[in-house]
């Protein structure tokens, strides 16, 4: 079936630090792919998305590429900042927006 | 702004009681979704609704059913409340189209004692 692995949290890092959140994933067929993040308090909302191979999804200085050779969809940033602090969801869909979602990593940046 | 608002941010609950959690949204968006949120294993489907008074099981639909009477609104129903059903439960919604992203409401913290 369809599923999602993350990168088993929690991550701490420090300000300005280099950001990798690893994603694997198995389905049947070419998924769209995902990451959504949480802020403390709040609801799911979309961060960035890639929707065929090779495809890079970016935003807020967030990037990922969908590696169809590798299954992956690894989460990435340069340089964070204490506002990043939250829990990054890595999914795909399966048709219908029925999203599939991993475990989630919980990511702390100390100042 | 997409807004989806979950009628309750906090819930205590009783085992065996009858509970509702209201969720609704404002974009006129035909999707709308029921997840649990569970530490340790992410987000899981409890019920979807693509439309008015149709709804589709998700992946852990037992003890619960939903209700889509108006398309602006989607109820989760648990018909008798158990310790088990302790969870952050999210609402969201979305259009058909394919890679329209979810929107999600803040949540509901539901404990059953």
């Amino acid at each position: 079936g369809n599923s999602v692995t993350q990168m088993e949290g929690p991550v701490t890092l420090s300000e300005e630090a280099f950001l990798t959140i690893n994603c694997t994933y198995t389905a049947t067929g070419y998924p769209s792919l995902f990451w959504y993040v949480q802020y403390p308090g709040e609801g799911l909302q979309l961060l960035l998305k890639a929707t065929k191979a090779d495809d890079k999804g970016s935003n807020k200085g967030f990037e990922a590429t969908y590696r169809k050779e590798t299954t992956s969809f690894h989460l990435e940033k340069g340089s964070v900042q204490v506002s990043d602090s939250a829990v990054y969801f890595c999914a795909l869909s399966k048709g219908a927006q029925k999203l599939v979602f991993g475990q989630g990593t919980r990511l702390t940046i100390n100042p | 702004d997409v807004k989806v608002t979950q009628s309750s941010r906090y819930l205590v609950k009783r085992t065996g009681e009858k509970v509702f959690l209201e969720c609704v949204q404002d974009m006129d968006h035909e999707n709308m979704f029921w997840y649990r949120q569970d530490p340790g294993l992410g987000l899981r489907l409890i019920y979807f609704s693509y439309d008015v008074k149709m709804k589709e099981k998700g992946d852990i639909p037992e003890g619960y059913s939903v209700s889509r009477e108006k398309k602006e609104r989607f109820s989760l129903i648990l018909e008798s409340a158990s310790t088990n059903q302790t969870s952050m439960y999210l609402c969201a919604s979305s259009f058909t189209d394919y890679n329209s992203p979810l929107h999600f409401g803040n949540g509901t913290r539901l404990t059953v004692t």
